[in-house]
């Protein structure tokens, strides 16, 4: 998973409750992505960040916020947890260096929210 | 709005034969098309480009071709096998770092021995 991971990998919430999941990367990639997979749906860009503090929002960013204070790191949170939020959450990385819009994937995390 | 519809949400094939898979779009100008490869439980993992001044690319036993014309994107495996079973995702973007990137639903190709 080319220096990727999520943390944690599995994690069960209660609606209303703050969620905030963890990507981290060692591979000095400049760009860092979240997404969230759904059957039928595909996978659907959240937020991305093309530098450290430097983020912009994707398709469906609704109900998630996003910090980046180190290159290595990509927090996604979800202030307050609803069941519709329940789904695969996949960071992604990619770098200027690659084929164009090439994603190197973290192994995802799995949010059940109850 | 832009779509991406693939083929079929399963294909089964027999070892041996060819797969091929089908990724259709609508609404959308792409640069390049990528496919990815994705395993139960783990996230996708890049395959292939082609850009859109591109007809066909090759690697190994992979081949996809670009028709920008009939919005249409063509991806086969030859000699299929069944560590080849997985779920395969296009995706289409028109800037270098992926920010429009749009991710088909996938098809879920398995191979039977």
């Amino acid at each position: 998973d080319a220096g990727i991971t999520q943390s944690p990998r599995h994690k069960v919430t209660e609606t209303g409750t703050p969620v905030t999941l963890r990507c981290h990367q060692t591979e000095n990639h400049r760009y860092m992505y979240w997404y969230r997979q759904d059957p039928g749906h595909g996978l659907r860009l959240i937020h991305y960040s093309y530098g450290v503090k430097d983020t912009d929002k994707g398709e469906v960013s609704d109900g998630y916020s996003v910090s980046r204070s180190k290159t290595e790191d990509f927090l996604l949170t979800l202030e307050s947890a609803t069941s519709s939020q329940t789904s695969v959450y996949f960071c992604a990385i990619s770098d200027p260096g690659d084929p164009p819009g090439t994603q190197y994937f973290g192994p995802g995390t799995r949010l059940t929210v109850l | 709005s832009q779509k991406i519809e693939q083929n079929s949400e399963a294909l089964n094939i027999q070892e041996g034969k060819t797969a091929t898979l089908t990724c259709n779009y609508t609404n959308y100008s792409p640069a390049y098309l990528q496919w990815y490869r994705q395993d139960p439980g783990r996230g996708p993992v890049f395959l292939l480009l082609i850009r859109e001044n591109e007809k066909e690319k090759r690697k190994e036993r992979l081949k996809v071709t670009f028709d920008t014309t009939l919005k249409q994107s063509l991806f086969h495996i030859t000699a299929s096998q069944p560590a080849d079973s997985a779920t395969y995702l296009c995706a289409l973007g028109s800037d270098n770092y992926g920010q429009n990137f749009v991710f088909g639903p996938g098809t879920r190709l398995s191979v039977l021995p």
